[in-house]
């Protein structure tokens, strides 16, 4: 049983391009939600996506978007980069309505911002 | 969702107990404890979670004080891959009904 998967692992872009990073979730779940980890703190709540739709949002600008599709894949975007950017992405599944609902998360993508 | 204070760092013996605490003085009636770890270059780990009840799983226990201002995760015999950083998170289940809160959690070192 595959557990949650995210591409890519590592990724480097320069200030003002857009990055799109994907992920899968852990098989039977429909919900995934996306963290940004800067280095040595904690992670940081983007959003969350059940039914294809973003239902929960943090405190990130608009350059961050995201979508899911069908099969409860899901992407963050990220338009016009900044070099505050740069961090580990983290995504997390979980099953909407579970007795006990914990977050299962990835590996990350570790984005750099030159 | 209620605000943690956890101590940023410990230390313990290998194959001694880990106890490692965590404040939630404002905490809701409805709202969980949740302790997850982050072992280096990798996503958090669920560890356990509690409503009022002390709870043990596979992997640890969890004692939540009676007026549940406070919780002790406890990692009984402490193991080198046990260094990690620990967070204490609480919140309102179900979890996926909203976001969660990490703060910068507690860095355990486990040593020889």
């Amino acid at each position: 049983d595959a557990g949650v998967t995210q591409s890519p692992t590592h990724l480097i872009k320069t200030r003002g391009q857009q990055v799109t990073l994907r992920c899968s979730p852990k098989s039977g779940h429909d919900t995934v939600s996306w963290y940004q980890q800067a280095l040595g703190q904690g992670p940081q709540f983007i959003f969350q996506y059940y039914e294809e739709e973003e239902r929960q949002r943090g405190n990130f600008p608009d350059r961050f978007s995201g979508h899911q599709f069908p099969n409860y894949s899901s992407e963050l975007n990220v338009n016009a980069l900044l070099l505050g950017d740069s961090a580990l992405y983290l995504c997390a599944s979980s099953l909407q309505g579970a007795a006990n609902e914990k977050l299962f998360f990835g590996s990350g993508t570790q984005l750099s911002v030159l | 969702d209620a605000k943690t204070t956890q101590p940023p760092s410990m230390d313990c013996a290998e194959g001694r107990a880990a106890n490692l605490p965590c404040n939630h003085s404002t905490i809701s009636g409805n709202e969980y404890v949740y302790w997850y770890r982050q072992i280096h270059s990798q996503g958090p780990q669920y560890i356990i979670h509690g409503l009022k009840n002390n709870e043990t799983n596979e992997m640890a226990s969890l004692i939540i004080t009676e007026d549940r201002k406070s919780s002790t995760l406890i990692l009984p015999h402490a193991t080198l891959r046990d260094t990690a950083v620990y967070y204490c998170i609480v919140r309102v289940a179900p979890f996926t009904a909203g976001k969660s809160t990490f703060g910068d959690g507690t860095t355990l070192t486990v040593k020889p």
